[in-house]
């Protein structure tokens, strides 16, 4: 069955730390990959999207995130954190059509 | 952003009634809307999968006698837990999106569900 692995379930890191939570799928097809964050207390909201074309893009925030095909992998990073960005970060894939998978998520906190 | 609303944001109800949850796409239309359960600390889980005009397809495991969605039209999708008990308790997440590959997705701000 397809799968979406977020392989990260808790990172703990101090402001200006960098960034890397990792994303894997298995699907061989063709995808579209999404990273959403969830603040506490608040719903979904995009960070950035792949579809096509650079597989390096960067979204909202300071976040970026590389399609590397040949790993099936969609990295989020971010060069240096801030203690706003401690949220839950979900990575999605969605393939074929529209058929959506989400991974499980990882708890970022980060300290002052 | 286009933005997706859920009503309600929360809701008690006892054990054995019914409660709907409205999704609306307030300034676009959704050819697709997706319904999603999220327990805490995990990820969403995709429940169904509606079309406009169509019948919900439901994902594996899920009862669709239980959870009765209407997607009546192209900016609305309502979920129906029949019968609810304590153990359907959960945060419920609605997403629209227009058109199929390469269209993100937008999410509601989710329904906490509480079944005493």
């Amino acid at each position: 069955a397809q799968s979406v692995s977020q392989h990260n379930h808790h990172v703990i890191l101090s402001e200006a730390a960098s960034l890397e939570l990792g994303c894997n799928y298995s699907y061989g097809g063709t995808v579209n990959l999404f990273w959403y964050v969830q603040y506490p207390g608040q719903h979904l909201q995009l960070l950035l999207k792949y579809f096509s074309g650079d597989p390096l893009v960067k979204g909202i925030k300071g976040f970026e995130a590389e399609f590397i095909k040949s790993k099936f992998s969609f990295n989020l990073r971010k060069p240096s954190v801030q203690w706003s960005d401690t949220a839950e970060y979900f990575c999605a894939v969605f393939r074929g059509s529209y058929i959506p998978t989400f991974g499980r998520g990882t708890s970022l906190i980060v300290h002052p | 952003g286009a933005v997706v609303s859920q009503h309600p944001s929360w809701v008690i109800c006892k054990s054995g009634t019914s409660v709907k949850i409205e999704c609306r796409s307030l300034d676009f239309q959704a050819t697709t809307m997706f319904w999603y359960r999220q327990f805490p600390k995990q990820s969403l889980m995709l429940m169904a999968t509606s079309n406009e005009g169509s019948k919900a397809t439901y994902e594996q495991g899920v009862e669709k006698d239980k959870f009765l969605i209407n997607h009546a039209s192209l900016t609305l999708s309502t979920l129906t837990v029949t019968s609810a008990h304590p153990e359907d308790s959960s945060f419920y997440i609605c997403s629209a999106r227009v058109g199929t590959l390469n269209t993100e997705a937008f999410f509601g701000q989710g329904t906490r569900l509480t079944v005493v």
